[in-house]
């Protein structure tokens, strides 16, 4: 099956710091879905899209549904060791059923 | 507390022996899910069900087995067929009602199978 091109794959970054990642495909989505998964836990859900071009937050979280709807965003600002985790994203394709395509994941550690 | 309660968090599989994982929701939702994920990778689609006793395969559903007799319920069993079952298994549950929600997935705590 089709999995989304989420990148970077790992980040290392200071405590304080602010963070971006991106989710991209060659097909298009009409929702875009971002999880955060601890260690040995499921993903929770941090944020929902559904329209291009939206720009949605939850807290010191901020992600983008991109305007071509290939893509998407996901940034946090002044990072703090809890946001240590699995960040994925998932969209879901007109047509598609109920079934998600994941992204690979990208892995946050925070240096304090 | 409404959630989805994934039983045993760990479990072991002896050679040629078959392990059922169980996945639990009462959140009312119509569809439900399971996933597998290798260690620095994403999740696959095992099974999914939409209805009761109604179920489809998913990316990966050679060695496994689901049933789909109860909305709240959606066990999976992992054969003795399934030769490299060691994962962390995920259930999820999706409510089908909203128009918007509808693709909004609900993860479980998930089950670290392990093979002795």
């Amino acid at each position: 099956g089709q999995q989304l091109n989420q990148s970077p794959q790992s980040m290392f970054i200071q405590e304080g710091e602010d963070v971006s990642m991106n989710c991209t495909s060659s097909s298009i989505f009409n929702t875009w879905l971002w999880y955060k998964q601890d260690p040995g836990e499921g993903p929770v859900l941090l944020i929902a899209l559904y329209k291009a071009g939206e720009l949605t937050s939850n807290g010191r979280l901020t992600a983008q549904f991109g305007i071509t709807r290939k893509d998407s965003f996901l940034n946090i600002s002044a990072s703090i060791p809890s946001d240590v985790g699995i960040y994925f994203c998932a969209g879901h394709q007109a047509g598609g059923g109920n079934k998600l395509t994941f992204g690979t994941g990208t892995q946050l550690k925070v240096e304090l | 507390d409404g959630g989805i309660t994934q039983s045993p968090k760990y479990l072991f599989r002896k050679e040629g022996q078959n392990v059922t994982l169980s996945c639990e929701q009462n959140l009312n939702h119509d569809a439900m899910y399971w996933y597998r994920q290798d260690p620095g990778q994403g999740l696959r689609l095992i099974y999914y069900s939409q209805i009761v006793n109604d179920f489809q395969k998913g990316d990966i559903a050679e060695g496994y087995s689901v049933s789909r007799e109860k909305k709240e319920s959606f066990p999976l069993t992992v054969t003795s067929a399934q030769k490299n079952p060691t994962a962390f298994y995920l259930c999820a549950s999706s409510d089908q009602t909203g128009v918007l929600t509808k693709n909004i997935q609900y993860f479980g705590a998930g089950t670290r199978l392990s093979v002795l």
